[in-house]
């Protein structure tokens, strides 16, 4: 059983330009979570997601940043226009019910030249 | 709100020794989990223990255990016979039934482990 798989696991972009991260969560799991680490800090939570539904965006940033979990296909994060301050590592989680154990996958460090 | 507190920002322990790790959380739920995270160099997340709220007993895998003291909101984790590879850097966590499941983190805590 294939655990979480993000990808790309590093990023470069520069200051502008535009951020997909993608997430595919363990088999079997509708629950996905994406979390940001800024250096040296612990994760914090951005957007909660079920199967074409946005259950819970209370910590993404209002501007840029939007995430989707379609029906077929891995969850996305985007982020437009990045900006230095977006340089972190994203990750994301799955879980098989909402209160159940997260699992998570290997981040995406995201630099932003 | 939830609130999840690690006042131990490095800690060290020799090779084969004991170690505990402090966590105290703030919450008004009744129905709630906590979780330890480990996070080593690789930077990947492991899950290493989880405790449900309405359980009593503590929980145990192999090496690491967790002393859950409900009322003082306490949750400490303890490695037994530390290994170098226990090195790392160690979260807490809790989410709630409330609060959609998402995990609120504490600030970590760096385990150093010496020959």
């Amino acid at each position: 059983n294939a655990g979480v798989m993000q990808n790309p696991r590093h990023l470069v972009r520069r200051r502008g330009q535009e951020a997909r991260l993608r997430c595919s969560p363990m088999k079997g799991h509708s629950h996905v979570y994406w979390y940001r680490q800024l250096p040296e800090e612990g994760l914090k939570f951005m957007v909660y997601l079920q199967k074409e539904n946005i259950i819970d965006e209370s910590g993404m940033p209002k501007e840029r940043f939007s995430a989707e979990f379609p029906k077929e296909g891995p969850s996305i994060l985007r982020i437009q226009q990045v900006v230095r301050g977006d340089s972190a590592a994203y990750f994301c989680a799955s879980s098989h019910e909402y209160q159940e154990t997260q699992y998570f996958g290997p981040g995406t460090r995201l630099l932003v030249l | 709100a939830q609130t999840v507190t690690q006042s131990q920002p490095e800690m060290s322990v020799q090779e084969a020794e004991t170690v505990t790790l402090s966590c105290t959380y703030d919450t008004s739920e009744s129905d709630y989990y906590l979780f330890w995270y480990k996070q080593p160099p690789s930077r990947q997340m492991i899950l290493v223990i989880r405790q449900e709220a309405y359980k009593q007993q503590n929980a145990t895998e192999n090496r690491f255990s967790v002393n859950f003291q409900k009322a003082a909101k306490s949750f400490s984790l303890k490695i037994s016979d530390s290994q170098l590879g226990d090195a790392a850097m160690y979260f807490c966590a809790s989410n709630t039934a409330s609060n959609t499941g998402k995990l609120i983190f504490g600030q970590g805590t760096t385990l150093q482990v010496k020959p």
